[in-house]
Protein backbone atom coordinates (compact mmCIF):
# COMPACT_ATOMS: atom_id res chain seq x y z
CA UNK A 1 0.00 0.00 0.00
CA UNK A 2 3.16 2.47 0.55
CA UNK A 3 4.33 1.63 -2.81
CA UNK A 4 4.02 3.87 -5.81
CA UNK A 5 4.54 2.53 -9.12
CA UNK A 6 5.68 4.06 -12.11
CA UNK A 7 5.53 3.65 -16.26
CA UNK A 8 7.34 3.70 -18.49
CA UNK A 9 10.93 2.41 -17.32
CA UNK A 10 12.40 4.37 -20.23
CA UNK A 11 11.25 6.27 -22.93
CA UNK A 12 12.39 8.02 -26.35
CA UNK A 13 11.14 11.04 -27.35
CA UNK A 14 12.25 12.86 -30.61
CA UNK A 15 12.93 16.74 -29.80
CA UNK A 16 9.74 18.88 -29.68
CA UNK A 17 7.73 16.32 -28.76
CA UNK A 18 5.68 15.79 -25.77
CA UNK A 19 7.35 13.20 -22.81
CA UNK A 20 4.74 11.51 -20.76
CA UNK A 21 5.29 9.62 -17.59
CA UNK A 22 2.59 7.50 -15.35
CA UNK A 23 2.53 6.84 -11.33
CA UNK A 24 -0.26 5.21 -9.18
CA UNK A 25 -0.51 4.88 -5.64
CA UNK A 26 -2.88 3.23 -3.29
CA UNK A 27 -2.30 4.90 0.28
CA UNK A 28 -5.16 7.89 -0.03
CA UNK A 29 -3.15 9.27 2.66
CA UNK A 30 -1.09 10.40 0.43
CA UNK A 31 -1.49 14.38 -0.22
CA UNK A 32 2.34 15.88 -1.27
CA UNK A 33 3.22 14.15 -5.32
CA UNK A 34 6.40 15.69 -6.05
CA UNK A 35 8.26 14.92 -9.61
CA UNK A 36 12.19 14.62 -8.93
CA UNK A 37 14.64 14.75 -12.23
CA UNK A 38 17.89 13.42 -11.97
CA UNK A 39 21.23 14.12 -14.46
CA UNK A 40 23.24 11.02 -13.98
CA UNK A 41 26.18 11.33 -11.04
CA UNK A 42 23.59 13.93 -9.52
CA UNK A 43 21.62 14.43 -6.84
CA UNK A 44 17.89 14.65 -7.61
CA UNK A 45 16.03 18.02 -7.90
CA UNK A 46 12.70 18.59 -7.36
CA UNK A 47 11.07 19.58 -10.44
CA UNK A 48 6.95 20.21 -9.66
CA UNK A 49 4.83 19.46 -7.28
CA UNK A 50 1.10 19.16 -6.68
CA UNK A 51 -1.67 18.52 -3.87
CA UNK A 52 -4.68 16.57 -4.53
CA UNK A 53 -7.21 19.70 -4.16
CA UNK A 54 -6.30 20.46 -7.60
CA UNK A 55 -6.25 18.09 -10.70
CA UNK A 56 -3.64 20.21 -12.53
CA UNK A 57 -0.21 22.24 -12.03
CA UNK A 58 1.87 23.52 -15.31
CA UNK A 59 4.70 25.50 -14.83
CA UNK A 60 6.86 26.34 -18.14
CA UNK A 61 6.64 22.92 -20.11
CA UNK A 62 6.16 21.02 -17.33
CA UNK A 63 2.88 19.72 -16.51
CA UNK A 64 1.59 17.44 -13.67
CA UNK A 65 -1.88 15.96 -13.86
CA UNK A 66 -3.61 14.39 -11.24
CA UNK A 67 -6.68 11.67 -10.85
CA UNK A 68 -7.44 11.56 -7.29
CA UNK A 69 -10.49 9.16 -8.21
CA UNK A 70 -8.06 6.71 -10.32
CA UNK A 71 -5.06 7.44 -7.61
CA UNK A 72 -3.10 8.06 -10.14
CA UNK A 73 -0.66 11.09 -11.58
CA UNK A 74 1.17 12.17 -14.46
CA UNK A 75 3.81 14.34 -15.47
CA UNK A 76 4.26 16.00 -19.37
CA UNK A 77 7.38 17.31 -20.55
CA UNK A 78 5.94 19.80 -23.65
CA UNK A 79 8.42 20.73 -26.40
CA UNK A 80 10.62 18.15 -25.19
CA UNK A 81 14.90 19.03 -25.53
CA UNK A 82 17.88 17.02 -25.86
CA UNK A 83 18.36 19.08 -22.12
CA UNK A 84 15.71 17.10 -21.34
CA UNK A 85 17.49 13.52 -20.83
CA UNK A 86 17.66 12.77 -17.65
CA UNK A 87 16.09 10.23 -15.42
CA UNK A 88 12.54 11.15 -13.51
CA UNK A 89 11.18 10.13 -10.45
CA UNK A 90 7.35 10.95 -9.29
CA UNK A 91 7.26 10.34 -5.32
CA UNK A 92 4.65 11.00 -2.51
CA UNK A 93 3.90 10.95 0.60
CA UNK A 94 1.96 12.86 3.41
CA UNK A 95 2.96 15.85 4.39
CA UNK A 96 3.19 16.30 8.05
CA UNK A 97 3.57 12.55 9.28
CA UNK A 98 6.51 10.45 9.64
CA UNK A 99 8.51 13.87 8.65
CA UNK A 100 7.24 13.87 5.18
CA UNK A 101 8.61 10.46 3.57
CA UNK A 102 8.86 10.33 0.04
CA UNK A 103 7.88 7.42 -1.44
CA UNK A 104 9.78 6.88 -4.69
CA UNK A 105 8.63 5.66 -8.18
CA UNK A 106 10.94 3.38 -10.15
CA UNK A 107 12.39 5.69 -12.11
CA UNK A 108 11.47 6.97 -15.67
CA UNK A 109 14.88 7.13 -18.24
CA UNK A 110 13.79 10.12 -20.64
CA UNK A 111 16.40 10.32 -23.69
CA UNK A 112 15.09 13.22 -26.06
CA UNK A 113 16.76 12.40 -29.90
CA UNK A 114 17.63 15.46 -31.38
CA UNK B 1 15.03 25.77 -3.22
CA UNK B 2 17.36 25.02 -0.16
CA UNK B 3 20.89 24.44 -1.22
CA UNK B 4 22.54 21.23 -0.30
CA UNK B 5 26.16 20.05 -0.16
CA UNK B 6 28.05 17.14 0.79
CA UNK B 7 31.59 15.98 1.71
CA UNK B 8 33.66 14.02 0.00
CA UNK B 9 31.61 13.61 -3.49
CA UNK B 10 33.27 10.58 -4.11
CA UNK B 11 35.26 8.08 -1.63
CA UNK B 12 37.26 4.92 -1.83
CA UNK B 13 38.55 2.86 0.76
CA UNK B 14 39.43 -0.37 1.72
CA UNK B 15 36.97 -3.17 3.26
CA UNK B 16 37.17 -2.77 7.03
CA UNK B 17 37.35 0.55 6.98
CA UNK B 18 35.22 3.48 8.25
CA UNK B 19 33.96 6.32 6.14
CA UNK B 20 32.18 9.33 6.78
CA UNK B 21 30.10 11.48 4.43
CA UNK B 22 29.16 15.06 5.76
CA UNK B 23 25.77 16.41 4.47
CA UNK B 24 25.50 20.85 5.32
CA UNK B 25 22.43 22.51 4.13
CA UNK B 26 24.36 25.76 3.22
CA UNK B 27 20.84 28.58 3.60
CA UNK B 28 18.01 26.63 5.18
CA UNK B 29 17.58 25.33 9.07
CA UNK B 30 16.93 21.32 8.59
CA UNK B 31 14.57 20.37 11.26
CA UNK B 32 14.48 17.00 9.45
CA UNK B 33 17.28 15.08 7.49
CA UNK B 34 17.05 12.24 5.43
CA UNK B 35 19.23 9.55 4.03
CA UNK B 36 19.55 7.67 0.98
CA UNK B 37 21.06 5.53 -0.98
CA UNK B 38 21.01 4.32 -4.89
CA UNK B 39 22.20 1.80 -6.55
CA UNK B 40 22.92 2.48 -10.27
CA UNK B 41 19.70 2.76 -12.40
CA UNK B 42 17.63 2.22 -9.56
CA UNK B 43 15.33 4.18 -7.53
CA UNK B 44 16.47 6.13 -3.99
CA UNK B 45 16.18 3.46 -1.28
CA UNK B 46 15.40 5.53 2.34
CA UNK B 47 18.05 4.86 5.10
CA UNK B 48 17.15 7.15 7.85
CA UNK B 49 15.29 10.18 9.07
CA UNK B 50 17.17 12.11 11.47
CA UNK B 51 15.51 15.12 13.73
CA UNK B 52 18.21 17.75 15.16
CA UNK B 53 19.27 16.69 18.49
CA UNK B 54 17.31 13.30 18.81
CA UNK B 55 18.23 9.68 17.58
CA UNK B 56 17.55 8.94 13.60
CA UNK B 57 14.63 6.20 12.39
CA UNK B 58 16.03 3.67 10.65
CA UNK B 59 14.02 1.55 7.69
CA UNK B 60 13.31 -1.99 8.07
CA UNK B 61 16.76 -3.75 7.10
CA UNK B 62 19.19 -0.99 7.41
CA UNK B 63 21.24 -1.95 10.19
CA UNK B 64 21.88 1.37 12.89
CA UNK B 65 24.96 -0.37 14.10
CA UNK B 66 27.03 -0.33 10.39
CA UNK B 67 24.85 2.96 9.71
CA UNK B 68 25.96 5.42 12.29
CA UNK B 69 23.69 8.91 11.74
CA UNK B 70 24.07 11.93 13.78
CA UNK B 71 22.36 15.08 13.29
CA UNK B 72 24.40 17.66 15.37
CA UNK B 73 22.78 20.67 14.28
CA UNK B 74 20.07 22.30 12.30
CA UNK B 75 22.46 22.83 9.48
CA UNK B 76 24.76 19.45 9.38
CA UNK B 77 24.27 15.76 9.76
CA UNK B 78 26.80 13.12 9.11
CA UNK B 79 26.74 9.37 7.70
CA UNK B 80 29.06 6.74 8.91
CA UNK B 81 29.57 3.56 7.27
CA UNK B 82 31.65 1.37 9.83
CA UNK B 83 33.25 -1.55 8.76
CA UNK B 84 32.41 -1.45 5.03
CA UNK B 85 32.48 -3.93 2.46
CA UNK B 86 32.55 -4.00 -1.61
CA UNK B 87 28.25 -4.66 -0.69
CA UNK B 88 28.25 -1.01 0.70
CA UNK B 89 29.54 0.47 -2.41
CA UNK B 90 26.64 2.65 -3.50
CA UNK B 91 25.95 6.34 -4.04
CA UNK B 92 24.72 8.15 -1.38
CA UNK B 93 22.33 11.13 -0.85
CA UNK B 94 21.08 13.15 1.85
CA UNK B 95 17.87 15.57 1.63
CA UNK B 96 16.90 18.48 4.20
CA UNK B 97 13.61 19.62 4.88
CA UNK B 98 11.66 21.76 7.61
CA UNK B 99 9.72 25.09 7.53
CA UNK B 100 8.20 25.20 3.72
CA UNK B 101 5.09 25.25 3.08
CA UNK B 102 4.74 21.74 1.79
CA UNK B 103 7.73 20.75 3.98
CA UNK B 104 9.50 19.81 0.21
CA UNK B 105 13.05 18.10 0.82
CA UNK B 106 15.59 19.30 -1.61
CA UNK B 107 18.50 17.02 -2.22
CA UNK B 108 21.98 16.89 -1.56
CA UNK B 109 24.06 16.41 -4.93
CA UNK B 110 25.79 12.72 -3.93
CA UNK B 111 28.95 10.90 -2.70
CA UNK B 112 30.19 7.94 -4.68
CA UNK B 113 31.25 5.19 -2.54
CA UNK B 114 33.72 2.46 -3.78
CA UNK B 115 34.67 -0.02 -1.21
CA UNK B 116 37.56 -2.01 -2.44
Amino acid sequence: QQQVKQSPQSLIVQKGGISIINCAYENTAFDYFPWYQQFPGKGPALLIAIRPDVSEKKEGRFTISFNKSAKQFSLHIMDSQPGDSATYFCAASTLYNQGGKLIFGQGTELSVKP
Amino acid sequence: GAVVSQHPSRVICKSGTSVKIECRSLDFQATTMFWYRQFPKQSLMLMATSNEGSKATYEQGVEKDKFLINHASLTLSTLTVTSAHPEDSSFYICSVSGGTPYNEQFFGPGTRLTVL
